[in-house]
Protein backbone atom coordinates (compact mmCIF):
# COMPACT_ATOMS: atom_id res chain seq x y z
CA UNK A 1 0.00 0.00 0.00
CA UNK A 2 1.11 3.80 -0.97
CA UNK A 3 1.26 6.23 1.79
CA UNK A 4 2.40 9.98 2.56
CA UNK A 5 3.46 11.32 5.66
CA UNK A 6 3.48 15.36 6.09
CA UNK A 7 5.11 15.33 9.56
CA UNK A 8 4.72 18.91 10.16
CA UNK A 9 0.67 20.03 10.89
CA UNK A 10 2.08 23.59 10.56
CA UNK A 11 5.08 25.62 9.55
CA UNK A 12 5.38 29.42 10.52
CA UNK A 13 7.62 31.84 8.41
CA UNK A 14 8.55 35.26 8.41
CA UNK A 15 7.59 37.03 5.29
CA UNK A 16 11.05 37.30 2.74
CA UNK A 17 12.83 33.87 4.65
CA UNK A 18 13.11 30.76 3.20
CA UNK A 19 10.35 27.90 3.43
CA UNK A 20 9.91 24.35 3.40
CA UNK A 21 7.86 21.56 3.69
CA UNK A 22 8.17 18.15 4.02
CA UNK A 23 6.64 15.18 2.94
CA UNK A 24 7.62 11.95 2.78
CA UNK A 25 6.36 8.92 1.05
CA UNK A 26 6.25 4.97 0.69
CA UNK A 27 5.35 3.14 -2.69
CA UNK A 28 5.93 -0.10 -4.37
CA UNK A 29 6.92 0.95 -7.79
CA UNK A 30 8.27 4.31 -9.50
CA UNK A 31 6.31 6.81 -7.72
CA UNK A 32 4.70 10.22 -9.48
CA UNK A 33 4.94 13.06 -6.84
CA UNK A 34 2.77 16.22 -6.42
CA UNK A 35 2.01 19.09 -4.69
CA UNK A 36 -1.54 20.80 -4.33
CA UNK A 37 -2.37 23.98 -2.52
CA UNK A 38 -5.61 25.21 -1.05
CA UNK A 39 -6.60 28.45 -0.21
CA UNK A 40 -9.55 29.30 2.36
CA UNK A 41 -13.15 28.48 0.23
CA UNK A 42 -11.50 27.32 -3.11
CA UNK A 43 -10.29 23.41 -4.47
CA UNK A 44 -7.10 22.13 -4.73
CA UNK A 45 -4.93 23.48 -6.97
CA UNK A 46 -2.04 21.88 -8.57
CA UNK A 47 1.65 23.07 -7.91
CA UNK A 48 3.78 21.30 -9.36
CA UNK A 49 4.97 17.35 -10.08
CA UNK A 50 7.60 14.96 -10.48
CA UNK A 51 7.48 12.39 -13.19
CA UNK A 52 11.03 11.47 -14.19
CA UNK A 53 14.03 13.13 -15.05
CA UNK A 54 15.49 16.41 -13.12
CA UNK A 55 15.55 15.86 -9.26
CA UNK A 56 14.55 19.53 -8.70
CA UNK A 57 11.09 20.61 -10.68
CA UNK A 58 10.06 24.01 -10.48
CA UNK A 59 5.90 24.74 -9.89
CA UNK A 60 3.64 27.76 -9.85
CA UNK A 61 4.22 31.21 -7.55
CA UNK A 62 7.90 30.65 -7.71
CA UNK A 63 7.61 27.36 -5.74
CA UNK A 64 10.13 23.81 -6.26
CA UNK A 65 10.40 20.52 -4.90
CA UNK A 66 13.29 18.45 -5.00
CA UNK A 67 12.66 14.40 -5.40
CA UNK A 68 15.18 12.28 -3.09
CA UNK A 69 14.60 8.99 -3.81
CA UNK A 70 17.34 7.31 -1.04
CA UNK A 71 15.50 9.73 1.79
CA UNK A 72 11.62 9.15 -0.06
CA UNK A 73 10.85 12.36 -0.09
CA UNK A 74 9.38 15.44 -2.01
CA UNK A 75 9.77 18.54 0.35
CA UNK A 76 8.50 21.52 -0.93
CA UNK A 77 10.35 24.70 -0.74
CA UNK A 78 10.30 28.73 -1.83
CA UNK A 79 13.60 30.79 -1.76
CA UNK A 80 11.71 33.86 0.13
CA UNK A 81 8.20 33.59 1.49
CA UNK A 82 5.29 36.00 1.01
CA UNK A 83 2.17 36.75 2.84
CA UNK A 84 0.13 35.15 0.11
CA UNK A 85 1.88 31.83 0.16
CA UNK A 86 -0.08 31.03 3.37
CA UNK A 87 -2.49 28.30 2.62
CA UNK A 88 -2.60 24.80 3.34
CA UNK A 89 -0.50 21.97 1.23
CA UNK A 90 -1.10 18.59 0.35
CA UNK A 91 1.85 16.29 -1.24
CA UNK A 92 0.39 13.17 -3.00
CA UNK A 93 1.64 10.42 -4.79
CA UNK A 94 0.45 7.65 -7.41
CA UNK A 95 1.90 4.47 -9.35
CA UNK A 96 1.13 4.17 -12.77
CA UNK A 97 -0.53 0.86 -11.81
CA UNK A 98 -3.20 2.63 -10.77
CA UNK A 99 -4.80 4.89 -12.95
CA UNK A 100 -4.66 8.37 -11.18
CA UNK A 101 -5.90 7.63 -7.84
CA UNK A 102 -3.71 9.83 -5.57
CA UNK A 103 -2.59 8.85 -2.31
CA UNK A 104 -2.31 11.94 0.26
CA UNK A 105 -0.74 13.70 3.07
CA UNK A 106 -2.75 14.85 6.10
CA UNK A 107 -2.08 18.13 4.88
CA UNK A 108 0.46 21.37 6.40
CA UNK A 109 -0.99 24.66 7.06
CA UNK A 110 1.52 27.44 5.98
CA UNK A 111 1.68 30.98 7.76
CA UNK A 112 3.49 33.20 6.66
CA UNK A 113 4.03 36.23 8.55
CA UNK A 114 4.45 39.81 7.59
CA UNK B 1 -13.15 27.36 -19.51
CA UNK B 2 -15.08 26.38 -16.81
CA UNK B 3 -13.75 24.95 -13.50
CA UNK B 4 -14.86 21.49 -11.94
CA UNK B 5 -17.45 22.75 -9.93
CA UNK B 6 -19.56 21.13 -7.00
CA UNK B 7 -22.78 21.53 -5.85
CA UNK B 8 -23.86 22.03 -2.74
CA UNK B 9 -21.27 23.97 -1.30
CA UNK B 10 -22.34 22.82 2.08
CA UNK B 11 -24.48 20.43 3.35
CA UNK B 12 -26.07 19.97 6.81
CA UNK B 13 -28.24 17.32 7.75
CA UNK B 14 -29.53 15.19 10.51
CA UNK B 15 -28.32 11.37 11.00
CA UNK B 16 -30.39 9.07 9.24
CA UNK B 17 -31.30 11.47 6.36
CA UNK B 18 -30.00 11.56 2.78
CA UNK B 19 -27.72 13.68 0.61
CA UNK B 20 -26.71 13.88 -2.85
CA UNK B 21 -23.43 15.59 -3.58
CA UNK B 22 -23.14 16.72 -7.60
CA UNK B 23 -20.13 17.25 -9.38
CA UNK B 24 -19.67 18.76 -12.90
CA UNK B 25 -16.03 18.11 -14.44
CA UNK B 26 -14.35 19.80 -16.79
CA UNK B 27 -16.07 19.69 -20.79
CA UNK B 28 -14.94 16.82 -22.32
CA UNK B 29 -12.59 14.93 -19.21
CA UNK B 30 -12.81 11.09 -19.17
CA UNK B 31 -11.88 10.60 -15.81
CA UNK B 32 -13.79 11.55 -12.62
CA UNK B 33 -12.49 11.35 -9.38
CA UNK B 34 -14.40 11.27 -5.77
CA UNK B 35 -11.76 11.95 -2.80
CA UNK B 36 -12.88 13.00 1.00
CA UNK B 37 -11.02 14.55 3.93
CA UNK B 38 -12.36 13.53 7.13
CA UNK B 39 -11.83 15.38 10.70
CA UNK B 40 -8.42 17.43 9.15
CA UNK B 41 -6.60 14.20 7.72
CA UNK B 42 -5.79 13.17 4.81
CA UNK B 43 -7.86 13.01 1.82
CA UNK B 44 -8.70 9.69 0.56
CA UNK B 45 -9.73 8.21 -2.72
CA UNK B 46 -13.19 7.16 -2.60
CA UNK B 47 -13.76 6.31 -6.58
CA UNK B 48 -12.45 6.86 -10.01
CA UNK B 49 -15.39 6.86 -13.25
CA UNK B 50 -13.54 6.62 -16.76
CA UNK B 51 -16.50 8.19 -18.63
CA UNK B 52 -19.71 5.97 -17.01
CA UNK B 53 -18.06 3.06 -15.95
CA UNK B 54 -16.63 3.02 -12.39
CA UNK B 55 -13.00 1.90 -13.04
CA UNK B 56 -11.75 1.71 -9.52
CA UNK B 57 -13.91 2.02 -6.26
CA UNK B 58 -11.96 0.72 -3.69
CA UNK B 59 -12.12 3.71 -1.10
CA UNK B 60 -15.80 3.89 -0.92
CA UNK B 61 -16.80 3.11 2.76
CA UNK B 62 -19.73 1.29 3.12
CA UNK B 63 -22.60 0.25 0.92
CA UNK B 64 -24.32 3.53 2.49
CA UNK B 65 -22.39 5.65 -0.39
CA UNK B 66 -23.51 5.26 -3.99
CA UNK B 67 -21.78 7.03 -6.80
CA UNK B 68 -23.38 7.49 -10.19
CA UNK B 69 -22.08 9.20 -13.53
CA UNK B 70 -24.97 8.68 -16.03
CA UNK B 71 -23.92 9.47 -19.47
CA UNK B 72 -20.63 10.10 -18.78
CA UNK B 73 -20.89 14.31 -18.01
CA UNK B 74 -21.99 15.13 -14.36
CA UNK B 75 -21.51 12.59 -11.10
CA UNK B 76 -23.51 12.44 -8.20
CA UNK B 77 -22.85 10.67 -4.94
CA UNK B 78 -25.19 9.72 -2.50
CA UNK B 79 -25.03 9.00 1.24
CA UNK B 80 -28.11 6.81 2.81
CA UNK B 81 -28.23 7.10 5.53
CA UNK B 82 -26.30 9.54 6.88
CA UNK B 83 -24.06 8.94 9.67
CA UNK B 84 -22.09 11.17 12.34
CA UNK B 85 -18.38 9.98 10.82
CA UNK B 86 -19.57 11.06 7.05
CA UNK B 87 -19.01 14.71 7.98
CA UNK B 88 -16.18 16.10 5.65
CA UNK B 89 -15.26 17.76 2.71
CA UNK B 90 -16.32 16.44 -0.33
CA UNK B 91 -13.61 16.82 -3.45
CA UNK B 92 -14.46 16.29 -7.33
CA UNK B 93 -11.85 15.93 -9.93
CA UNK B 94 -11.32 15.52 -13.01
CA UNK B 95 -8.58 14.84 -16.00
CA UNK B 96 -8.34 14.22 -19.37
CA UNK B 97 -8.34 10.36 -21.50
CA UNK B 98 -5.49 8.54 -19.35
CA UNK B 99 -2.41 8.66 -20.61
CA UNK B 100 -1.09 7.59 -17.20
CA UNK B 101 -1.05 8.28 -13.48
CA UNK B 102 0.41 11.56 -14.11
CA UNK B 103 -2.48 13.14 -15.71
CA UNK B 104 -2.99 16.70 -13.68
CA UNK B 105 -5.73 16.36 -12.15
CA UNK B 106 -7.99 19.73 -11.68
CA UNK B 107 -10.17 19.70 -8.17
CA UNK B 108 -13.42 21.59 -7.37
CA UNK B 109 -14.21 23.57 -4.30
CA UNK B 110 -15.48 20.84 -2.65
CA UNK B 111 -18.32 19.77 -0.68
CA UNK B 112 -18.68 20.27 3.33
CA UNK B 113 -21.12 17.87 4.58
CA UNK B 114 -21.97 18.08 8.21
CA UNK B 115 -24.01 15.66 9.56
CA UNK B 116 -25.50 15.90 13.51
Amino acid sequence: AQSVAQPEDQVNVAEGNPLTVKCTYSVSGNPYLFWYVQYPNRGLQFLLKYITGDNLVKGSYGFEAEFNKSQTSFHLKKPSALVSDSALYFCAVRVNTNAGKSTFGDGTTLTVKP
Amino acid sequence: EAGVTQFPSHSVIEKGQTVTLRCDPISGHDNLYWYRRVMGKEIKFLLHFVKESKQDESGMPNNRFLAERTGGTYSTLKVQPAELEDSGVYFCASSQEWRGAYNEQFFGPGTRLTVL
